[in-house]
């Protein structure tokens, strides 16, 4: 079935230091993959997303990379900040049907 | 204004309670949902609903009922509480049911003691 696989975390990194979250995808059609944020005590808000093969979002200094041969969506940021500690969800859905598909989640904290 | 609200923020009661959460969103949106998020930040999707018609029921106890009393509103109402219910509730809604941004209200924590 349709899947969405991310690193397990917690991720903790310096501040300035380089991102990677890795996110990997099944899917039985041609999805549109997502990027969304939850910080502490809120919903969670779309960061990025990409369409289509080759597609890269970006967003807010992150940027992942739609990679249909791998099929991947890896998350990436050069120099993280405190204010970037959040969980980080990876997402797919189909363009037939109104699912979604999250990750486990992958949980940031950045120290100064 | 908030796009997506949902009340309570915090709900505390017993097991074999009975309780409803609220949604509301004012974004003119005809699509709405229900996720559920346990301890380890995993994200279910329990319900969707379009133009107040259910379009996704997911596999979930029977002791959880949506109403949908128009497309701006999807309520939760959940009997018989038991402490596996103890989790955080998510509202979302999209434009349309094939739309591609999710919008997601600030969560209920329901504790069951």
């Amino acid at each position: 079935g349709d899947s969405v696989t991310q690193m397990e975390g917690p991720v903790t990194l310096s501040e300035e230091a380089f991102l990677t979250i890795n996110c990997t995808y099944t899917a039985t059609g041609y999805p549109s993959l997502f990027w969304y944020v939850q910080y502490p005590g809120e919903g969670l808000q779309l960061l990025l997303k990409a369409t289509k093969a080759d597609d890269k979002g970006s967003n807010k200094g992150f940027e992942a990379t739609y990679r249909k041969e791998t099929t991947s969506f890896h998350l990436e940021k050069g120099s993280v900040q405190v204010s970037d500690s959040a969980v980080y969800f990876c997402a797919l859905k189909l363009t037939t049907g109104n699912q979604f598909y999250f990750g486990t989640g992958t949980s940031l904290t950045v120290i100064p | 204004d908030t796009a997506v609200s949902q009340t309570p923020k915090y709900l505390v009661t017993q097991m074999g309670n009975d309780k409803s959460i609220k949604c509301e969103q004012n974004l003119g949106h005809d699509t709405m949902y229900w996720y559920k998020q346990d301890s380890k930040k995993f994200l279910k999707i329990m319900f969707s609903y379009n133009n107040k018609e259910l379009i996704i029921n997911e596999t979930v106890p029977n002791r959880f009922s949506p109403k949908s009393p128009d497309k701006a509103h999807l309520n939760l109402h959940i009997n018989s509480l038991e402490l596996g219910d103890s989790a955080v509730y998510f509202c979302a809604s999209t434009k349309h049911a094939t739309n591609e941004k999710l919008f997601f209200g600030s969560g209920t924590q329901l504790s069951v003691l």
